[in-house]
């Protein structure tokens, strides 16, 4: 079973460009969260989907946005490229949304190297 | 001031020694997450608990509800223990707070 799949793994694009990245979840889980991780720091929770709807946003601008397909694969658009969007962008799954589902173990990608020039 | 703060920020040990990362925050929590996330960027989960303690071959984690504090110990470290140890934190609105990372170097 694969577990939590991003593409690609490293990215390059330059100031003002508009990039997607893409997740697919963990067999059997149906929520997918998107992280920022800048270097050196801890990620930060940009948004999470489930039934292909956008349930939870963090502190990002709407820049930044996002998609979830019928089979649960997702993926994290950023338009108008800054230096600062370059970070590893972490994807991960779990499997329920509801009230008790944040004891449900997440899953993390490996994540994908977005590099701004 | 973050949700989650981790202390080191990073340790240098040699091997054998019992390393202690600890994490306290300041939300309410559903659950406390311990990850490792080794340099090329992908993470995998340690321990997720809510109270009490947990072991898993060389490491434990054990958390305090009521002083918002966990604990991840390593035992008798070794080189491939290097990675960094993130402390993260979800509540029961689905939401993660994560800590800035421990970077751990072992050396032989």
């Amino acid at each position: 079973d694969a577990g939590v799949t991003q593409s690609p793994t490293h990215l390059i694009k330059t100031r003002g460009q508009q990039v997607t990245l893409r997740c697919s979840p963990k067999s059997g889980h149906d929520t997918v969260s998107w992280y920022q991780q800048a270097l050196g720091q801890g990620p930060q929770f940009i948004f999470q989907y489930y039934e292909e709807e956008e349930r939870q946003r963090g502190n990002f601008p709407d820049r930044f946005s996002g998609h979830q397909f019928p089979n649960y694969s997702s993926e994290l658009n950023v338009n108008a490229l800054l230096l600062g969007d370059s970070a590893l962008y972490l994807c991960a799954s779990r499997k329920g949304w509801h009230r008790g589902a944040a004891k449900n173990i997440q899953y993390f990608g490996a994540g994908t190297r977005l590099s701004v020039l | 001031k973050n949700e989650v703060e981790q202390s080191p920020q990073n340790l240098t040990a040699q091997e054998g020694e019992f390393i202690t990362i600890n994490c306290s925050y300041s939300v309410g929590i559903s659950a406390l997450h311990w990850l490792q996330q080794h340099p090329g960027g992908g993470i995998v989960s340690l321990f997720m608990l809510s109270s009490g303690k947990k072991k898993h071959g060389r490491l434990i984690a054990t958390i305090n509800i009521q002083e918002k504090h966990s604990s991840l110990h390593i035992t008798a470290s070794h080189p491939r223990d290097s990675a960094v140890y993130i402390c993260a934190v979800s509540n029961t609105g689905n939401q993660f707070y994560f800590g800035t990372g421990t970077s751990l170097t072992v050396i032989p």
